[in-house]
């Protein structure tokens, strides 16, 4: 089984940095996702970690600690559109196949 | 447009009806699944096909059945619908599972499920 946490609810000014923890407990771990989903849609992908170190993709980075069986997603210069919640995913075996398994998501608000 | 789509969006029903959610994807991808999320946007994964094969069955009572009549469609019929089955239900697709790699989830737009 897997066990996922990340805090339920963050806010944060328009301009600044914000990091996003996930702290995860599983066996066969095999990949880290980030997505994003705004209130109302589908979530979407921003990010993939398989390998310990920091993945930078614009003002988004997230970074992977498997021994430590953490990551997180940083976030820079804000802006409101980045108002949305933050799923990190981990990917692992399940009975011969992979499972890609959610957390409950971090509640990003961003404030002026 | 290449996508994940799903039918109906919003779907409002009388606990004990029968009733089913369509997914398509146009993107080639072997692997679908059905995703569930409740009140709290918890999204739960329910049942993953490749291939038409069914491959992850989560704890998911009998009256969910999932049928994939080939690689781009996974549907889902819902018998005996209770208030508890209320939620967002989200159909998505990667390329093959086992496939070494980031083999992203590409996500359907949702279906909306009220049930009164």
């Amino acid at each position: 089984g897997q066990n996922i946490d990340q805090p339920t609810e963050m806010t944060a000014t328009e301009g600044a940095i914000v990091q996003i923890n996930c702290t995860y407990q599983t066996s066969g771990f095999n990949g880290l996702f980030w997505y994003q989903q705004h209130a109302g849609e589908a979530p979407t992908f921003l990010s993939y970690n398989v390998l310990d170190g920091l993945e930078e993709k614009g003002r988004f980075s997230s970074f992977l600690s498997r021994s430590k069986g953490y990551s997180y997603l940083l976030l820079k210069e804000l802006q409101m559109k980045d108002s949305a919640s933050y799923l990190c995913a981990v990917r692992d075996r399940s009975g011969g196949y992979q499972k890609v398994t959610f957390g409950t998501g971090t509640k990003l608000q961003v404030i002026p | 447009d290449t996508a994940v789509s799903q039918t109906p969006k919003y779907l409002v029903t009388q606990m004990g009806n029968d009733k089913s959610i369509k997914c398509e994807q146009n993107l080639g991808h072997d692997t679908m699944y059905w995703y569930k999320q409740d009140s709290k946007k918890f999204l739960k994964i329910m049942f993953s096909y490749n291939n038409k094969e069914l491959i992850i069955n989560e704890t998911v009572p009998n009256r969910f059945s999932p049928k994939s009549p080939d690689k781009a469609h996974l549907n889902l019929h819902i018998n005996s619908l209770e208030l508890g089955d209320s939620a967002v239900y989200f159909c998505a697709s990667s390329p093959k599972i086992d496939r070494p790699g980031a083999n992203v989830l590409t996500f359907g737009a949702g279906s909306r499920l009220t049930v009164l």
